[in-house]
């Protein structure tokens, strides 16, 4: 079971940041926040994952919360292409995925 | 190189009948899983195996048997296909989860629809 929350859905104009927030009050201290996306049912495709520390790679930048109970997935210049569901997924030793949110980029 | 693949992409069977998916990865993975996603877009974990040993089993009906020939591949068998087994069913791989920088890697999916 998901232990994480995500709103059902949003929208982002092109070429504008897209931020996903995700909450996570459950998580425990050894727990990575990792984040994947699903374009039109292909295969989820990895984004990226957290424990503490901000990150960011040529995808994304990843925002967590200092206490880690919320996190926030940032694409700093939203495409067409990046029309996806967006999963926030609390993992230790397996990966469950939730309902994620969907994101719909317009132009 | 595909990391992870799955064949066949699509499949239609008649309910009743036994089928098989197959899974490969290149990856050197020792862990493999395999997820269904339903018409509600759900994705969920069926099974998951470490160096061929099962380790998740999700309350997955006797009908779906795992079998791991070596740690590279995770094939999927279904016996007396219903209905209800209509979904998109996703390999992956990975290292062993829990530790810095290890994620899982999906395959494509494989379509099966039974009528």
């Amino acid at each position: 079971d998901a232990k994480t929350t995500q709103p059902t859905s949003m929208d982002c104009a092109e070429g504008r940041a897209a931020n996903l927030p995700c909450n996570h009050s459950t998580i425990s201290g050894n727990e990575y926040v990792y984040w994947y996306r699903q374009i039109h049912s292909q295969g989820p495709q990895y984004i990226i994952h957290g424990l503490k520390n901000n990150e960011t790679n040529e995808m994304a930048s990843l925002i967590i919360t200092e206490d880690r109970k919320s996190s926030t997935l940032i694409l700093p210049h939203a495409t067409l292409r990046d029309t996806a569901v967006y999963y926030c997924i609390v993992m230790s030793l397996d990966m469950r995925f939730g309902a994620g949110t969907r994101l719909t980029v317009k132009p | 190189d595909t990391a992870v693949s799955q064949t066949p992409k699509y499949l239609v069977t008649q309910m009743g009948n036994d089928k098989s998916i197959k899974c490969e990865q290149n990856l050197g993975h020792d862990t493999m899983y395999w997820y269904k996603q339903d018409s509600k877009k759900f994705l969920k974990i069926m099974f998951s195996y470490n160096n061929k040993e099962l380790i998740i089993n999700e309350t997955v009906p006797n009908r779906f048997s795992p079998k791991s020939p070596d740690k590279a591949h995770l094939n999927l068998h279904i016996n007396s296909l219903e209905l209800g087994d209509s979904a998109v069913y996703f390999c992956a791989s990975s290292a062993p989860l829990g530790f810095e920088g290890n994620t899982i890697y999906f395959g494509e999916g494989s379509w099966l629809t039974v009528v």
